[in-house]
C-alpha cells in the first residue's frame, strides 16, 4: 500500500534562513511525488514534481526537493525563506499507474520577521 | 496550460436547500475529475472520482445520495450538495486530469469553493 508521512505539522523559520519540510513515502512501485502549497482560503499550487527523471527536482519560487529511494524520502528545501512562503505545504504520492493522489497531513510553515 | 476553474468561489445557503458547484477544465479535455473536501487546518479528503459519461466512484463514508456528482462532458463536472446542513460547510476543491505524454499522471486543481450553510 502507498502512503505518505509529513513528519512535522508546524515549522517556524526566520526570514532569510533555510527551509526544510520533511516527507517520507511508502510505495511498492516507483512513485510519482509532488509538493503543493496552499495559501489561506486558496486552492493548491504545484511547487514541483518527481516522475522518475532527475532525482533533484527544482520547482518554482526557489524550492527544490531530492528523491532518495534508499531513505524513501522527498524533503522540500529552500535556501532562504521569504515572508510570502508562509503557507500550508502538502506532500503527495500518486498511486502507481493511476491518477489517484494520497495526501500527507500537511506542514504549516511560519516565517518570522 | 491545464487550467481548472470552479464556480462559485463562495456560496452561502440555508439549511435544507441544495447547492451546485461547477468544475471546468478550461484548456484541456479531462478524462477524470476528482472532488475533495477540506476542513479547516486539515488535509484534503477525496470524496469521489468521476469519469466522463459514467457514474462517479465514491470513497468509503461519503454519502452518494447527498453529494451528487455529474460528469456530463470532458470539460465539466458538477457537485450538488443536497439538503445541505451546517456540518456540510467546508472548502470543496476539484481537480482534473488527462494522460500526458509518457503516461505521467498529474492532477490540476481548481481554486476551491467555500460553502457555508446557515
Amino acid at each position: 500500500a502507498q502512503s505518505v508521512t509529513q513528519l512535522d505539522s508546524h515549522v517556524s523559520v526566520s526570514e532569510g534562513t533555510p527551509v526544510l519540510l520533511r516527507c517520507n513515502y511508502s510505495s511498492s512501485y516507483s512513485p510519482s511525488l509532488f509538493w503543493y502549497v496552499q495559501h489561506p482560503n486558496k486552492g493548491l499550487q504545484l511547487l514541483l514534481k518527481y516522475t522518475s527523471a532527475a532525482t533533484l527536482v527544482k520547482g518554482i519560487n526557489g524550492f527544490e526537493a531530492e528523491f532518495k529511494k534508499s531513505e524513501t524520502s522527498f524533503h522540500l528545501t529552500k535556501p532562504s525563506a521569504h515572508m510570502s512562503d508562509a503557507a500550508e505545504y502538502f506532500c503527495v504520492v500518486s498511486l502507481s499507474g493511476t491518477y489517484k493522489y494520497i495526501f500527507g497531513t500537511g506542514t504549516r510553515l511560519k516565517v518570522l520577521a | 496550460g491545464a487550467v481548472v476553474s470552479q464556480h462559485p468561489s463562495r456560496v452561502i445557503c440555508k439549511s435544507g436547500t441544495s447547492v451546485k458547484i461547477e468544475c471546468r477544465s478550461l484548456d484541456f479535455q479531462a478524462t477524470t475529475m476528482f472532488w475533495y473536501r477540506q476542513f479547516p487546518k486539515q488535509s484534503l479528503m477525496l470524496m469521489a472520482t468521476s469519469n466522463e459519461g459514467s457514474k462517479a466512484t465514491y470513497e468509503q463514508g461519503v454519502e452518494k445520495d447527498k453529494f451528487l456528482i455529474n460528469h456530463a462532458s470532458l470539460t465539466l463536472s458538477t457537485l450538488t450538495v443536497t439538503s445541505a446542513h451546517p456540518e456540510d460547510s467546508s472548502f470543496y476543491i476539484c481537480s482534473a486530469t488527462y494522460k500526458e505524454v509518457g503516461g505521467q499522471y498529474e492532477q490540476y486543481f481548481g481554486p476551491g469553493t467555500r460553502l457555508t450553510v446557515t
